[in-house]
């Protein structure tokens, strides 16, 4: 067990609609990152923050957005959904970023319809 | 864009064998770090090695770094069928950039009884 949990496991919606992927992260942790993994495209680096403010950002569309608060736990807001957002979404957490090891979730599968 | 990049992308062999498994990747990094990953799980983190090691060992694994040639091995030793899973590099940009933690597409390594 990682630490990190993620919530939900599992959400089937339809092109269009909006969702919100929740992440709190490994006690003690600072930093929590988000990823995408889809078959074609590997693990895609969405974005990172730490203690609140976001530290890195990458491959994100601008339909997607995220934030994380006060408590440190983050949430991932996908919205106008289309069939490509279809994957699964991991949440990971560190001590101190990149030079610290990442603790994944097991990850929220998106299936747009 | 990914960072790092494994080889062979599959890799077949016997319990019992040794399994080597190569990232390359194209900037200098701070650290590279190793995962695993079950099918549809999250990321186990694996080892840590830092931009001035040359070697690092945990249990049956083996990581070597060749900065010089922007790459690294992990070698499994005594390979059991619990080790078959997707094993992915990763790396992080020198102190100035980003802490983003760029993901290969992975080696999928099955190991058969």
């Amino acid at each position: 067990d990682s630490g990190v949990t993620q919530t939900p496991k599992h959400l089937i919606t339809a092109t269009g609609q909006r969702v919100t992927l929740r992440c709190s992260p490994r006690s003690g942790d600072l930093s929590v990152y988000w990823y995408q993994q889809s078959l074609d495209q590997g693990l895609q680096f969405l974005i990172q923050y730490y203690n609140g403010e976001e530290r890195a950002k990458g491959n994100i569309l601008e339909r997607f957005s995220a934030q994380q608060f006060p408590d440190l736990h983050s949430e991932l807001n996908l919205s106008s959904l289309e069939l490509g957002d279809s994957a699964l979404y991991f949440c990971a957490s560190s001590q101190f970023g990149g030079n610290s090891p990442l603790h994944f979730g097991n990850g929220t599968r998106l299936t747009v319809t | 864009s990914q960072q790092g990049e494994e080889d062979p992308q599959a890799l077949s062999i016997q319990e019992g064998e040794n399994a080597t498994m190569n990232c390359s990747y194209k900037t200098s990094i701070n650290n590279l770090q190793w995962y695993r990953q079950n099918s549809g799980r999250g990321l186990v983190h694996l080892i840590l090695i830092r931009s001035n090691e040359r070697e690092k060992h945990s249990g049956r694994l083996r990581v070597t770094l060749d900065t010089s040639k922007k790459s690294s091995s992990l070698l499994i030793t005594a390979s059991r069928a619990a080790d078959t899973a997707s094993y992915f590099c990763a790396t992080v940009p020198p102190q100035g950039g980003s802490e983003k933690l760029v993901f290969g597409k992975g080696t999928k390594l099955t190991v058969n009884p």
